[in-house]
């Protein structure tokens, strides 16, 4: 009975590809994130959507799009992969945008060669 | 933006032992919560506390909100509790309002040794 999960647990992929990263929540939830944890393992937030709707956006290059088809899910695209883009990457959910309670999923390992 | 500073950066404990982790952010928040992150790279949910104290099992956590720190308890430590322990923030946002932007330390690895 998994809250939140994510697929794939591990992608490597060559410098160049374009690759999704898909993500699903059964909780309920009406908002949905995804973080980047680099090699140092600092976590830092990337997108939020609250109803499908993109409430934040931070500092990331225009390569990553994020998508939710729905409240459920949450996808994050990443187009002309570069290096620097390995990570692991973690989606999240809440009840709402705000002070909620977070909750993350089990995070996909990202290796760019 | 909001800063979040955890002590120690490293810990290291025998079995048994109990331990402190503190969590200083710079301003007010309306969320706190304790991760830890498992060897295998999971993220667990500890605890949800923007104020008062918590208990769950070996575990416990303070946050003193009027004076912007947390604390994690860990008593008798067992080596599955070693990992990354991270303490992370959603600031109160301008007019009581704030998007869920979850602002994280930098964290605590706490080893275990039998």
């Amino acid at each position: 009975d998994t809250a939140v999960s994510q697929t794939p647990k591990y992608l490597v992929t060559q410098m160049g590809n374009d690759k999704s990263i898909k993500c699903e929540q059964n909780l309920g939830h009406d908002t949905m994130y995804w973080y980047k944890q680099d090699s140092k393992k600092f976590l830092k937030i990337m997108f939020s959507y609250n109803n499908k709707e993109l409430i934040i956006n931070e500092t990331v290059p225009n390569r990553f799009s994020p998508k939710s088809p729905d409240k459920a899910h949450l996808n994050l695209h990443i187009n002309s992969l570069e290096l620097g883009d390995s990570a692991v990457y973690f989606c999240a959910s809440s009840p709402g945008a705000g002070g909620y309670e977070q909750y993350f999923g089990p995070g996909t390992r990202l290796t760019v060669t | 933006g909001i800063q979040v500073e955890q002590s120690p950066p490293d810990l290291i404990l025998q079995e048994g032992a109990n331990s402190t982790l503190r969590c200083n952010f710079s301003d007010s928040v309306n969320n706190l919560q304790w991760f830890h992150q498992n060897p295998w790279g999971q993220l667990i949910n500890l605890f949800y506390i923007p104020s008062g104290t918590k208990q769950n099992g070996r575990l416990s956590a303070t946050t003193v909100a009027t004076e912007r720190y947390s604390l994690l308890y860990i008593s008798s430590s067992q080596t599955t509790d070693s990992g990354v322990y991270f303490c992370a923030v959603v600031p109160l946002g301008a007019g009581g309002t704030s998007y869920g932007k979850l602002t994280f330390g930098q964290g605590t690895i706490l080893t275990v040794h039998p």
